[in-house]
């Protein structure tokens, strides 16, 4: 079975560094997402992206994020300078038009 | 507003009991989805059930059995015969053009 695909699993940074969180969406799906949950916390969403574009973002997603689809098989998240509020599990998922969208296992990234 | 509510946070039962997480959503819209997703420790979001918001029979799958009532924006869960195995946070979502999740369900099932 398709299946979305995240690396890396962790990722440690340190404060005010960059990183990027990679993300294989299911090869045949239109619709990208990033969600992030704060541990402890609910799935909170950050932005979805169609047609190489952003088609929403929520309020979280400030000008410290960004996405992108490199190519044709990569969705990436990046975070321009970390802050130590930035750790969390993001969660990659992609949908076709029905909105079901399919999750990656998420990746954990801590800010030191 | 698009919101989902679910207002118990912990719950804890003993193996075999029966178990319902409750789940209330509010939207404007008339088309839509609801979802349950299972987060065991482990971490990763396992889909359990998608709904759109014409189809109001309830579903049974195994153990697992849903409720979804239109009339009181209602989409609860209940698991039957519960297992260890059943211990998790349990969130339910909405779907318009993102997904709005719930505060999440922790279920504790102790043996």
């Amino acid at each position: 079975e398709p299946e979305v695909t995240q690396t890396p699993s962790h990722q440690v940074t340190q404060m005010g560094q960059e990183v990027i969180l990679r993300c294989v969406p299911i090869s045949n799906h239109l619709y990208f997402y990033w969600y992030r949950q704060i541990l402890g916390q609910k799935v909170e969403f950050l932005v979805s992206f169609y047609n190489n574009e952003i088609s929403e973002k929520s309020e979280i997603f400030d000008d410290q994020f960004s996405v992108e689809r490199p190519d044709g098989s990569n969705f990436t998240l990046k975070i321009r300078s970390t802050k130590l509020e930035d750790s969390a599990m993001y969660f990659c998922a992609s949908s076709e038009a029905s909105r079901l969208q399919y999750f990656g296992p998420g990746t954990r990234l801590t800010v030191t | 507003a698009q919101k989902v509510t679910q207002a118990q946070t912990e719950i804890s039962v003993v193996e075999k009991e029966d178990v319902t997480l409750d789940c209330v959503y509010e939207t404007r819209d008339t088309t839509y989805y609801l979802f349950w997703y299972k987060q065991p420790p482990s971490g990763e979001l396992v889909f359990l059930i998608r709904r759109n918001s014409f189809d109001e029979q309830n579903e049974i799958s195994g153990r697992y059995s849903w409720n979804f009532q239109k009339s009181t924006s209602s989409f609860n869960f209940t698991i039957t015969a519960s297992q260890v195995v059943d211990s998790a946070v349990y969130f339910c979502a909405l779907t318009l053009n993102d997904m709005r999740f719930g505060a999440g369900t922790r279920l504790t099932v102790k043996p």
